[in-house]
């Protein structure tokens, strides 16, 4: 069966410093990977996916993830965090090929502590 | 471009009763996700509908059901409320073509049972 662990219930990270949001996964096959966040009161936005090709993927607002096959992680990371960008990060995953669910991770809330 | 759109945004009902939730995706988007987000459970996946068809569903009772009509548009339908259905229902559009998986999501229906 598939799923999706994120093993930290929150992080936080001083205004400034890189940030790292910890996503591992298991599934019977390839996997497409996606990070989403969601600020206060909103519905999830994409932030950026993992299909096929370069291990690290480039998303919106400065935000990049390193798909790791051998420890099957797709961590998020940030070179220098911004208070905006405070808020709930969720990692998912599906089977590629397959048109099964998409299964999501329980979230990450993020501070950025100015 | 217009996103994806839920109606109504907030709902109060009372202990069982019934409700219907409405979601319109984007448009050419042709695969509908409804999600169930709770504070403890995190993002649980309710179904899947894919050119009027369930193309999935989740470990939800019968009381949760949903159809989507020819134009893509969805609804869900919750029968029965209990007080643990008090949740945000987020619903995701997505081409569903099988050539890209990300979802797009609308700001959801924030619905409480007393």
């Amino acid at each position: 069966a598939q799923s999706v662990a994120q093993p930290e219930d929150q992080v936080n990270v001083a205004e400034g410093n890189p940030l790292t949001v910890k996503c591992t996964y298991s599934v019977s096959g390839n996997p497409y990977l996606f990070w989403y966040v969601q600020y206060p009161n909103r519905g999830l936005q994409f932030l950026l996916k993992y299909i096929t090709g370069d291990n690290l993927v480039k998303g919106s607002y400065g935000f990049e993830a390193e798909f790791n096959k051998s420890q099957t992680s797709f961590h998020l990371k940030k070179p220098s965090a911004l208070v905006s960008d405070s808020a709930l990060y969720f990692c998912a995953v599906r089977v590629q090929n397959r048109d099964d669910k998409i299964i999501f991770g329980k979230g990450t809330r993020l501070h950025i502590l100015p | 471009k217009a996103g994806v759109t839920q109606t109504p945004r907030y709902l109060i009902k009372t202990r069982g009763q019934q409700v219907t939730l409405s979601c319109s995706p984007i448009s050419g988007h042709r695969s509908v996700s409804w999600y169930q987000q709770t504070p403890g459970q995190g993002l649980q996946f309710l179904f899947e509908y894919f050119s009027e068809t369930q193309r999935n569903k989740g470990n939800f009772p019968g009381r949760f059901s949903g159809r989507q009509f020819s134009n893509s548009r969805s609804e869900m339908n919750v029968s029965t409320l209990e007080l643990g259905d008090s949740a945000l229902y987020l619903c995701a559009s997505s081409l569903g073509d099988g050539t890209t998986y990300e979802q797009y999501f609308g700001p959801g229906t924030r619905l409480t049972v007393t």
